[in-house]
């Protein structure tokens, strides 16, 4: 596609339920990254992708956040057991693999509350 | 580990004044990226300028232009002729620029809101 897309935009859950955030990058764009913005705040590195494979997991906050991709294309970011302060804005970006020092391509994000 | 820090929660410019963004980082590496996205009400990250660090020479993008200082980890922001569309969060950003397992994972400032008065 001609850009990053994110779904869904907004997404209001309850406590305890379960979500999945959606991710589909740029065709051909092998990198793939999702971060995490509290209201106010920076962005938090969570997940990266390289192809289907996740060699840095370490953002991920705790064992409910789960990520995985389907070859080089979309990925999902589910979060399991949602609390409030799992309440942020996802969001996703992504590049090219040989790429070094782009920033990537940034997604629209998706907004979460956590009621 | 990597750190940005922006120290300015919130600058305000009148509309055609120049404003300076600050922002300063810590880093063990020699060779980097640093960025600048704007990112507005929409949340879309737009980039609005990149310096490579090995580069000494700062990077200019129409209005907006750096103060590149490597010694003292430092990374301004200037935007000129300020215009109502300018009006946003700012953030800074810093990628190690190494290739291999850990990507190009970015490492953000907390952001800096600038409010452009007409």
């Amino acid at each position: 596609g001609a850009g990053v897309s994110q779904s869904p935009s907004n997404k209001v859950t309850e406590k305890g339920k379960d979500v999945e955030l959606r991710c589909d990058p740029i065709s051909g764009h092998t990198a793939l990254y999702w971060y995490r913005q509290r209201l106010g705040q920076g962005l938090e590195f969570l997940i990266y992708f390289q192809g289907n494979s996740a060699p840095d997991k370490s953002g991920l906050p705790s064992d409910r956040f789960s990520a995985e991709r389907t070859g080089e294309s979309v990925s999902t970011l589910t979060i399991q057991r949602t609390q409030q302060e799992d309440s942020a804005v996802y969001l996703c970006a992504s590049s090219l693999a040989e790429e070094t020092g782009t920033g990537g391509i940034f997604g629209p994000g998706t907004r979460l509350t956590v009621l | 580990a990597q750190t940005v820090t922006q120290s300015q929660p919130e600058m305000s410019v009148q509309e055609a004044e120049t404003v300076t963004l600050s922002c300063t980082y810590d880093t063990s590496e020699s060779d980097y990226y640093l960025f600048w996205y704007k990112q507005p009400p929409s949340r879309q990250m737009i980039l609005v300028i990149r310096q490579e660090a090995y580069k000494q020479q700062n990077a200019t993008e129409n209005r907006f232009s750096v103060n590149f200082q490597k010694a003292a980890k430092s990374f301004s922001l200037k935007i000129s002729d300020s215009q109502l569309g300018d009006a946003a969060m700012y953030f800074c950003a810093y990628d190690w620029g190494v290739r291999g397992a850990a990507g190009n994972k970015l490492t953000f400032g907390g952001g800096t809101r600038v409010l452009v008065k007409p």
